[in-house]
């Protein structure tokens, strides 16, 4: 089975701090995604990847920025937290062209607060 | 722009109840529609799909049939359990062209509790 790992399930981090959600994904899936999850408002899309080197700003990319090096790897990074990043946040990622299939796969969801 | 929405929750029935949750879809085009379910403190799982107008998605007794006319796609069970309990989304894949092209756009999510 596809696995998506994202490193930390909670985090606790001060308003200011530079922060780096990690994820890593085992199936050479081109395709990886962050999204957020908030109570009532589901997930929104904060940024995407087609393939490594190359991101596309989702629908709330403000104060966020993303690092795609290697394929496996896709990371978030919130550049200067704020209290209204404090949410739940959730790596995808899908095979190209198998999205109909399969579906996406997720990861178990970083927990952030910011304080 | 897409969107979905869903129906109000959270939603507490009994176990062996009938289940139907909402969903109502704005999209161009032909998208695909999904259902994806997360159980307490896992991420997001793939239910059922449907791929084109009239399609039914199915699993673990859960359906769902992708109505073009309605622009919806409802979920349904004919019989909860215990076990079902978990947040359910439904989400869309915008399919042709676009800026949108294999983002999924999602619903606000119902939370489903059975009680034995």
């Amino acid at each position: 089975d596809v696995k998506v790992t994202q490193s930390s399930r909670y985090l606790v981090k001060r308003t200011g701090e530079k922060v780096f959600l990690e994820c890593v994904q085992d199936m050479d899936h081109e395709n990886m995604f962050w999204y957020r999850q908030d109570p009532g408002l589901g997930l929104r899309l904060i940024y995407f990847s087609y393939d490594v080197k190359m991101k596309e700003k989702g629908d709330i990319p403000e104060g966020y920025s993303v690092s795609r090096e290697k394929k496996e790897r896709f990371s978030l990074i919130l550049e200067s937290a704020s209290t209204n990043q404090t949410s739940m946040y959730l790596c995808a990622s899908r095979l190209l062209g198998q999205g109909e299939l399969f579906g996406y796969t997720f990861g178990s969801g970083t927990r952030l607060t910011v304080v | 722009g897409n969107s979905v929405t869903q129906m109000e929750g959270p939603v507490t029935l009994s176990e062996e109840a009938f289940l139907t949750i909402n969903c109502t879809y704005t999209a161009t085009g032909y998208p695909s529609l999904f259902w994806y379910v997360q159980y307490p403190g896992e991420g997001l799982q793939l239910l059922l799909k449907a791929t084109k107008a009239d399609d039914k998605g199915s699993n673990k007794g859960f359906e769902a049939t992708y109505r073009k006319e309605t622009t919806s796609f409802h979920l349904e069970k004919g019989s909860v359990q215990v076990s079902d309990s978990a947040v359910y989304f439904c989400a869309l894949r915008a399919n042709a062209g676009g800026t949108s092209y294999g983002k999924l756009t999602f619903g606000q999510g119902t939370i489903l509790t059975v009680h034995p």
